[in-house]
């Protein structure tokens, strides 16, 4: 079974300092993990991805993270701002033709 | 400059009725996609389809059915609505398996 679980349900920020959001996952098999993000009453849009031979990939303010023995991926966003504050999923397509998607966290930026 | 398009945007069913929600792309991808997501569920496959003319089930197929009779558009039917398909539906298309373009999301609501 194919599972992306995103633990934390919500999460609040102040402006300025670093977001952390965390996803693991339960099959070793992958070609990417994907953050999207969705602003209320708008479809996701693409933040960033990384590959399974990368544990590392920086775009901007954003930084994703991959712990392949520990199953585990963290997106930081630093610094911090409202403009952030939506909800974030992580997704993989686990090797074959479809996304599956976590559950999301709600990331609310206090000003 | 359309990318993904879904109609509707809004819908009130009541019980037992039928409806069909179209999704169109003009990016000439192959891969396209219905979700729904529920409060506390995330974005969960309904069905997709990797190509014209074919289709697949997702995780929650149930009480849907899909057709992808040209390249660029893609139905999702809902035959005899329930109350559980009270839900946000996105429609996302992609040319690799992973590279998703979402709609902006049909509201319904079955009453």
């Amino acid at each position: 079974d194919q599972q992306v679980k995103q633990n934390s349900p919500s999460l609040s920020v102040q402006e300025g300092r670093i977001s952390i959001l965390n996803c693991d996952y339960t099959n070793s098999m992958f070609d990417y993990f994907l953050w999207y993000k969705k602003y209320p009453a708008e479809g996701p849009t693409f933040l960033i991805s990384i590959s399974s031979i990368k544990d590392k990939n920086e775009d901007g303010r954003f930084t994703v993270f991959l712990n392949k023995s520990a199953k585990h991926l963290s997106l930081h966003i630093v610094p911090s701002q409202p403009g952030d504050s939506a909800v974030y999923f992580c997704a993989s397509n686990f090797g074959n033709e479809k996304l599956t998607f976590g559950t999301g966290t709600r990331l609310t930026i206090i000003p | 400059n359309a990318g993904v398009t879904q109609t509707p945007k809004f819908r009130v069913l009541k019980t037992g009725q039928s409806m069909t929600l179209l999704c169109a792309q003009d990016m000439n991808h192959e891969y396209m996609y219905w979700y729904r997501q529920d409060p506390g569920m995330g974005l969960r496959l309904i069905h997709y389809s990797v190509g014209e003319g074919t289709t697949a089930k997702g995780e929650v197929p149930d009480g849907y059915n899909v057709s992808r009779l040209k390249k660029q558009n893609f139905l999702l039917g809902l035959e005899s609505a329930a109350p559980s398909q009270t839900s946000v539906y996105f429609c996302a298309s992609s040319v690799v398996s992973y590279g998703y373009t979402f709609g902006s999301g049909t509201r319904l609501t079955v009453v």
